[in-house]
């Protein structure tokens, strides 16, 4: 699976829109691209994921590049609740496993 | 509400005496999951079941055991704890899905984790 590579921390104000990037150079053309969260001590959190185009759910978008060599997630309206470690997963249909491999994500924190 | 839950939360024990952390899901997934979280280490994978009656061995599956009796439920068993088994847990359940189309490849990433059970053995 292809690594990927985010910013260890970002900071956003409420109420504005948050953008995290995230790299993964090396994705294969079968890799989807996943993003999960984690508030502090709880379980991870799925959010959204996509594999060529761009998608959108209640809870965030998510722009793939063309290339598909970078990604950025966005949450629209930040709110203080939305403050937790982002994760920017790329998984490819080999294996059984379905492991999820989390690395060490971006710490988005939403200021008031 | 669909939901994964673990009990106990929270447990404090002594090495070597035999501990059961249960996880149940209401969804009818058929792929169910364990991870550890330390820090500096992310969540590492300790056994996952693919169905009822299968299970396999993770990335960490040393001192640990697993049963998949129900489709429901997947229990993490410590035969005999110890103080390195300290750490937080996750159960985790997705769609189990067959096939290769992406489609349905795309869905079984989208995992549901329990709410965490913090176990310090002393």
């Amino acid at each position: 699976d292809a690594k990927t590579t985010q910013p260890t921390s970002m900071d956003c104000a409420e109420g504005r829109a948050a953008n995290l990037p995230c790299n993964h150079s090396t994705i294969s053309g079968n890799e989807y691209v996943y993003w999960y969260r984690q508030i502090h001590s709880q379980g991870p959190q799925y959010i959204i994921h996509g594999l060529k185009n761009n998608e959108t759910n209640e809870m965030a978008s998510l722009i793939i590049t063309e290339d598909r060599k970078s990604s950025t997630l966005i949450l629209p309206h930040a709110t203080l609740r939305d403050t937790a470690v982002y994760y920017c997963i790329v998984r490819g249909p080999s294996g059984s496993a379905r492991q999820l491999t989390f690395g060490s994500g971006t710490q988005l924190t939403v200021l008031p | 509400e669909a939901q994964v839950t673990q009990n106990p939360r929270y447990l404090i024990t002594v090495t070597g005496k035999k501990l059961t952390v249960t996880c149940s899901q209401n969804m009818n997934h058929e792929y169910m999951s364990w991870y550890r979280q330390d820090p500096g280490l992310g969540l590492r994978q300790i056994y996952y079941s693919m169905n009822v009656e299968v299970t396999d061995k993770g990335d960490v599956p040393e001192g640990y055991k697993v049963s998949r009796k129900e489709k429901r439920n997947f229990p993490l068993i410590l035969e005999s704890p110890s103080p390195n088994q300290t750490s937080l847990y996750f159960c985790a359940s997705s769609f189990g899905g067959r096939g290769s189309r992406d489609r349905i490849f795309g869905r079984r990433l989208e995992q549901f984790f329990g709410p965490g059970t913090r176990l310090t053995v002393l």
